[in-house]
């Protein structure tokens, strides 16, 4: 099976602008989880979608906000990018099958740059 | 609120040396447990897990952690190490959410 695939892996973006980041799962898996990692922060849980639906936010300004797609796809969208918001930011898939607990997959992430 | 606690930032060891990485969490239930590795400029790749059963569990690599509830612990441990072994390592935790409740993470070092 191929893993977790995230587009684009390198983004470069100004202060002010949006930002739509793609994350497709393994085939089969139905939920996504998206993460933000910086050096100061570490690693820290944004949302999680399953089935389109936003099951669990974490918490992050409404700035960042996603979206999933009936084949399970996953996009998330920052607006008005800030200078903090440069990070490395992962994907990760699960099964999510009845009862839990369920293990997460992640991709390679995409590493935003804001200048 | 859940924690996961890696104490130590930075270790080096030698290759071939043995290893242990610390991890403590804090839950009241079973704790679903984890740990990841990530390479520079990579995502994370799950090494083993821990969700029940016998304490000792193995994983890639050769890695395997041991589940002490009495400690709150669940500490990553490899026999020999090899300079492809230096990362950056991981534990996490289930939340209550679903969510993993990662540790600051411990990066590895092996001198020749």
């Amino acid at each position: 099976k191929a893993g977790v695939t995230q587009t684009p892996r390198y983004l470069i973006k100004t202060r002010g602008q949006q930002v739509t980041l793609s994350c497709s799962p393994i085939s089969g898996h139905r939920s996504v989880s998206w993460y933000q990692q910086t050096p100061g922060q570490g690693l820290q849980f944004l949302f999680e979608y399953f089935s389109e639906t936003q099951r669990n936010k974490g918490n992050f300004p409404g700035r960042f906000s996603g979206r999933q797609f009936s084949n399970s796809r996953s996009e998330m969208n920052v607006s008005t990018l800030e200078l903090g918001d440069s990070a490395l930011y992962l994907c990760a898939s699960s099964a999510k099958t009845a009862p839990p607990p369920d293990t997460q997959y992640f991709g390679p992430g995409t590493r935003l740059t804001v200048l | 609120a859940q924690s996961v606690t890696q104490p130590d930032i930075h270790i080096t060891v030698s290759e071939g040396a043995s290893l242990e990485l610390r991890c403590n969490y804090s839950y009241g239930a079973t704790p679903y447990l984890f740990w990841y590795v990530q390479s520079p400029g990579q995502g994370l790749q799950l090494l083993l897990k821990y969700f029940s059963g016998d304490t000792l569990v193995q994983g890639i690599k050769g890695f395997e952690a041991e589940f002490k509830r009495s400690q709150s612990s669940f500490n990553l441990r490899k026999p020999s190490v090899h300079w492809s072994d230096a990362a950056e390592y991981f534990c996490a935790s289930r939340g209550s959410q679903g969510n993993l409740i990662f540790g600051k993470g411990t990066k590895l070092s092996v001198k020749p």
